[in-house]
């Protein structure tokens, strides 16, 4: 099947800092979307993208959906304690009708 | 509003008994999936129902049936359970996506373990 990789695994940075985490696919996909898990919560939607090239910004959240549609990135700045979490990375196939997920970036927060 | 609600939120089975998840959601959406999630891997779709009266296989369907019962409801059943059945389930809904707006909305998860 599809495969996404989501890199890094885990990260532990310090309040105030700048995080980036990318997702890249051996498939194309139409739609990128990213979404963040809070512990014993399901996923919640952050941002979606929808054309090649596409940069997006929620607040403190930018993504973009890499040209060739086979990659996308999540920038999160000047984070802050709520920003942990695990942020999924998930790829939209062409009929609309099914998510293929990233394995995860656990997001650590020191105060 | 509750959204997409699951039942149960915990359970422990032992191998080999059945058991039924359900989901409900009250937005009215068309399609509804089950996903499985296992450290690491992310959420891997188990079934999905585009609409009322279909389901269709995703990328781990071995060991799983579903029923769309009505447009709110879609359970998820194991017949035989086995120890690599332990996981934590979702369920989520779509709506039928009107201009570019288009999301699935996720329940809170059902915790299984199977000994």
């Amino acid at each position: 099947g599809q495969q996404l990789n989501q890199s890094p695994q885990s990260m532990f940075i310090q309040e105030g800092e700048d995080v980036s985490m990318n997702c890249t696919s051996s498939s194309i996909f139409n739609t990128w979307l990213w979404y963040k898990q809070d512990p014993g919560e399901g996923p919640v939607l952050l941002i979606a993208l929808y054309k090649a090239g596409e940069l997006t910004s929620n607040g403190r959240l930018t993504a973009q959906f890499g040209i060739t549609r086979k990659d996308s990135f999540l920038n999160i700045s000047a984070s802050i304690p709520s920003d942990v979490g695990i942020y999924f990375c998930a790829g939209e196939n062409n009929a609309g009708n099914m998510l293929t997920f990233g394995g995860g970036t656990r997001l650590m927060v020191k105060p | 509003n509750a959204g997409v609600t699951q039942t149960p939120k915990f359970q422990v089975l032992k191998t080999g008994q059945s058991m039924t998840l359900q989901c409900a959601q009250d937005m009215n959406h068309n399609s509804m999936y089950w996903y499985r999630q296992d450290p690491g891997m992310g959420l891997r779709l188990i079934y999905y129902s585009a609409s009322e009266g279909t389901t269709d296989k995703g990328e781990v369907p071995n060991g799983y049936n579903v029923s769309r019962l009505n447009k709110r409801e879609f359970s998820l059943r194991l017949e035989s359970a086995a120890p690599s059945q332990t996981s934590v389930y979702f369920c989520a809904s779509r709506t039928i996506p009107v201009g570019i707006v288009n999301t699935q909305y996720f329940g809170p998860g059902t915790r299984l373990t199977v000994l």
